[in-house]
């Protein structure tokens, strides 16, 4: 099976660097997507990390350590449209599934 | 065009009712999917449709049947619903292959059970 850990809240004030952490386990990893949900909407895709490293989009940025079954979503810039609730997510040997971490939910104040 | 619609956005009905719940898209995906998303959950999986055929079913009660008429389409039908069914039910499509972690979801039907 599969289990994602995230912290459940977390807060940062407008304009800051905001780190979300994302654990792992699970058999036949594939890579770990992040997702947006903002309230009463829908996921939204973000970025995606098959191999080790840091990828950047903008002004989000994801890491993986595959060693350390750890990935990352990193925030930088703040804006107060980032309240949101962020999602790690894996994708393992099954191909078209992705089990979704519990999430974390981002409270940005001015 | 990379939008996921869903209908109905609201639906209310009784454990005796049978309702059926619609997904579209034009993204010439093949990959489509159904969730369940509870308040201040993670979205879990329920159905995975692959080239119109049902290929992952997270054991699902049975009062929820799954169909994929064509391959721009994906219906939920849903009878003899309890109370804890009521949840956010979330529709999504992808390509296939490597790019299954790239999925677009739909706004939702937020459905009632009385």
């Amino acid at each position: 099976g599969q289990s994602l850990e995230q912290p459940s809240e977390v807060t940062a004030v407008e304009g800051a660097i905001v780190q979300m952490n994302c654990t792992y386990q699970t058999s036949g990893f594939y890579g770990l997507s992040w997702y947006q949900q903002h309230d009463g909407g829908a996921p939204t895709f973000l970025s995606y990390n098959a191999l080790d490293g840091l990828e950047e989009t903008g002004r989000f940025s994801s890491f993986l350590s595959r060693s350390d079954s750890y990935g990352y979503l990193l925030l930088q810039e703040l804006q107060m449209k980032d309240s949101a609730s962020y999602f790690c997510a894996v994708r393992n040997n099954a191909g078209n599934m992705l089990t979704f971490g519990g999430g974390t939910r981002l409270m940005v104040k001015p | 065009d990379t939008e996921v619609t869903q209908t109905p956005k609201h639906l209310v009905m009784g454990m005796t009712n049978k309702k059926s719940l619609k997904c579209e898209q034009h993204m010439g995906h093949r990959a489509m999917y159904w969730y369940k998303q509870k308040a201040k959950k993670p979205p879990e999986l329920m159905f995975v449709y692959s080239y119109e055929k049902l290929s992952i079913n997270e054991s699902v009660p049975s009062r929820f049947s799954p169909e994929c008429p064509n391959s721009s389409l994906l219906n939920l039908h849903l009878h003899a619903l309890q109370p804890e069914d009521s949840a956010l039910y979330l529709c999504a499509s992808s390509q296939q292959g490597d790019r299954t972690y790239e999925q677009y979801f739909g706004p939702g039907t937020r459905l009632t059970v009385t």
